[in-house]
């Protein structure tokens, strides 16, 4: 059954820094999704993106978050300067239509020290 | 503000129980719903689509209740290996973001 990768599986960044996290979404799927979980919280959405560009973002998702599709395979997220409240699990999904469930990988947990 | 709320638990029940979950959301707009579950530190793995006449696959039954804004998740015959925190997902806007509840934590003991 086709799944969605990520890498890296753990990630450990100092405060301030750039991180890059990346998804491989299932290959005919055309939503992509990035989706947050602090340890112990609700998963939240943070972005959908659909025919390259930005469908819509939370609150959460501010100036110090972006993402990208750089080719047809890959879906990345970077925030720019890393606070030590960005530490958490960051799960990427997609689907093959608006109608459709999500299917998420197996995320990547993010420390930030 | 959007939100979906379930009980935490956690629901200790032993195995062939019958055990029922329920879960409430605030937007009365919303068309699509979901049962997620999820494992410790693992990704939410979906479990099922809800239907406004409801549905079961196998020994999971759901059922939808627009009007009380009320999603509801029935197992029976609980095994060991359902242990696992189930998740509320409703779909939302243009684009189909999901809000999730935070979870009710099943155990199913021996």
């Amino acid at each position: 059954e086709p799944e969605v990768t990520q890498t890296p599986s753990h990630q450990v960044t100092q405060m301030g820094q750039e991180v890059i996290l990346r998804c491989v979404p299932i290959s005919n799927h055309l939503y992509f999704y990035w989706y947050r979980q602090i340890l112990g919280q609700k998963v939240e959405f943070l972005v959908s993106f659909y025919n390259n560009e930005i469908s819509e973002k939370s609150e959460i998702f501010d100036d110090q978050f972006s993402v990208e599709r750089p080719d047809g395979s890959n879906f990345t997220l970077k925030i720019r300067s890393t606070k030590l409240e960005d530490s958490a699990m960051y799960f990427c999904a997609s689907s093959d239509s608006f109608n459709q469930p999500q299917h998420f990988g197996d995320g990547t947990r993010l420390s930030i020290l | 503000r959007k939100e979906v709320e379930q009980d935490p638990g956690p629901f200790n029940v032993p195995e062939g129980a019958t055990v029922a979950f329920n879960c409430t959301y605030s937007n009365s707009a919303s068309q699509s719903f979901f049962w997620y579950r999820q494992d410790c530190r693992k990704e939410p793995k979906l479990l099922m689509s809800v239907y406004s006449s409801g549905n079961e696959d196998g020994r999971f039954t759901a059922q939808l209740n627009r009007a009380s804004q009320y999603i509801s998740l029935l197992i029976r015959d609980s095994k060991l290996s359902d242990s696992a925190t189930y998740l509320c997902v409703v779909k939302e806007g243009s684009q189909g973001n999901l809000i999730f509840g935070k979870g009710t934590k099943l155990s199913v003991k021996p």
